[in-house]
């Protein structure tokens, strides 16, 4: 079956410190896909990053940043200089292609991110 | 591209009503959505895949007489609500795949819809 989670249900910080949130999965198939999605207080679930399986390069857009490594089936997002901006509830999740079960996803707990001037 | 809107954004209502919800993938053709349900402070947990032209396929648990799912056209699912209690307040939140090479594979989601049920 597969799973996800998020270890970390809060984390609070002072702007400007990096943070990690940390992703950890679970999947028997060997083609699979990774998400991060973050929701504001509004409540929108904003799309932020996918991986898929074969894809192990770790990616950097801006403060933000992603390490996935599948000897130890994580995918964590660490955030540079984090801002209050930033202060959010980050999803990570988990899909089975299209073709397969036809892409829906399975989220973790979720991380509720609170950033402090 | 992959915009998808929700309407209402809010709704509050008398136990025994029914709320129709709509999704709308905007600038372009999803014949597969999908419907979440958030409650406060916890997860998305996914509820049906609507499929255009075809039945709904329902996750377990959830009851698909109660919450009816329409997938009229290749731009518009509809989730009804029958019947709610209180206990149907929620956020109900879809999402579409987007369209094209490269952007299959990711959902794009909807604002939601705040759901409060008296």
């Amino acid at each position: 079956a597969q799973k996800v989670t998020q270890a970390q249900t809060e984390i609070s910080v002072v702007e400007k410190e990096d943070v990690t949130l940390d992703c950890v999965y679970e999947t028997r198939d060997t083609t699979y896909y990774l998400f991060w999605y973050k929701q504001p207080p509004s409540g929108e679930l904003v799309f932020l990053i996918r991986r898929n399986s074969f894809d192990e390069q770790n990616e950097i857009s801006g403060r933000y940043s992603w390490n996935f490594q599948k000897s130890t089936s994580s995918f964590n997002f660490t955030i540079t200089a984090s801002q209050v901006v930033d202060s959010a509830v980050y999803f990570c999740a988990l899909s089975e292609p299209l073709y397969n079960q036809g892409g829906k996803l399975i989220f973790g707990q979720g991380t509720e991110l609170s950033v402090k001037p | 591209g992959a915009v998808v809107s929700q309407h209402p954004s809010w709704v509050i209502c008398k136990s025994g009503t029914s709320v129709k919800i709509e999704c709308r993938s905007l600038d372009f053709q999803a014949t597969t959505m999908f419907w979440y349900r958030q409650f406060p402070k916890q997860s998305l947990m996914l509820m049906a895949t609507s499929n255009e032209g075809s039945k709904a396929t329902y996750e377990q648990g959830v009851e698909k007489d109660k919450f009816l799912i329409n997938h009229a056209s290749l731009t518009l699912s509809t989730l009804t609500v029958t019947s709610a209690h209180p206990e149907d307040s929620s956020f109900y939140i879809c999402s579409a795949p987007g369209q094209g090479l490269g952007y299959q594979e990711t959902q794009y989601f909807g604002p939601g819809t705040r759901l409060l049920v008296l």
